[in-house]
């Protein structure tokens, strides 16, 4: 049984569409996260909510907009993709009170716009 | 002030011997100090983590050394197996912000 999932996999689009990346996890915790990873490996948080709240937003473009319709869900819609969104995308969760250095990662979508 | 510095880029080291990847940060704020392991198509796990209230922590064949007053934490792994090949990110966060800070990730192989 998968503790974070997201979907899809993998996202083949063309510049200028919108998508969406879904996520879910059955930990019970508090907390989800957006990490996005470039070419070269880099991990960069993106958003962080807490019970279903925005609590971080790091300088992403508001193209990208999270929502969490429940303690169990984050999604990310991204508008007109550029060919520099291309990265993967981690869904990420943890219980932040109690285990904050312990983040759960989904397998990740890898998106790439030609 | 956020950034987390981690040396080298990668490794590569025959096995059975010590891996040693150091990270080094600036802001004093952070608490707690995880590695964490990827494996190609996988998300990053957690391999293990220390708080600054001790210098070292060792789970099994990996060990955290922390020097706070250098600002700086390392991790050894001991008898390095082919299986531990992969990407080892060293994190930092602090209590109250809900994220963590990555490191830019090093490449160990482990030769057989």
């Amino acid at each position: 049984d998968t503790a974070v999932s997201q979907t899809p996999k993998y996202l083949v689009t063309q510049m200028g569409n919108d998508k969406s990346i879904k996520c879910e996890q059955n930990l019970g915790h508090d907390t989800m996260y957006w990490y996005k990873q470039d070419s070269k490996k880099f991990l960069k948080i993106m958003f962080s909510y807490n019970n279903k709240e925005l609590i971080i937003n790091e300088t992403v473009p508001n193209r990208f907009s999270p929502k969490s319709p429940d303690k169990a869900h984050l999604n990310l819609h991204i508008n007109s993709l550029e060919l520099g969104d291309s990265a993967v995308y981690f869904c990420a969760s943890s219980q932040a009170d109690r285990d904050a250095e312990k983040l759960f990662f989904g397998s990740g979508t890898q998106l790439s716009v030609l | 002030q956020q950034q987390v510095k981690q040396s080298p880029q990668s490794l590569i080291v025959q096995k059975g011997g010590i891996s040693i990847i150091n990270c080094a940060y600036e802001n004093t704020a952070f608490d707690y100090f995880p590695w964490y392991q990827q494996f190609p198509g996988k998300g990053p796990a957690l391999l293990i983590a220390i708080r600054p209230d001790v210098s070292e922590k060792k789970e099994g064949r990996f060990t955290i050394s922390f020097n706070k007053s250098a600002k700086q934490f390392s991790l050894h792994i001991m008898d390095s197996q082919p299986g531990d090949s992969a990407t080892y990110f060293c994190a930092a966060g602090y209590t109250g912000r809900r994220a963590l800070t990555f490191g830019s990730g090093t490449r160990l192989q482990v030769q057989p």
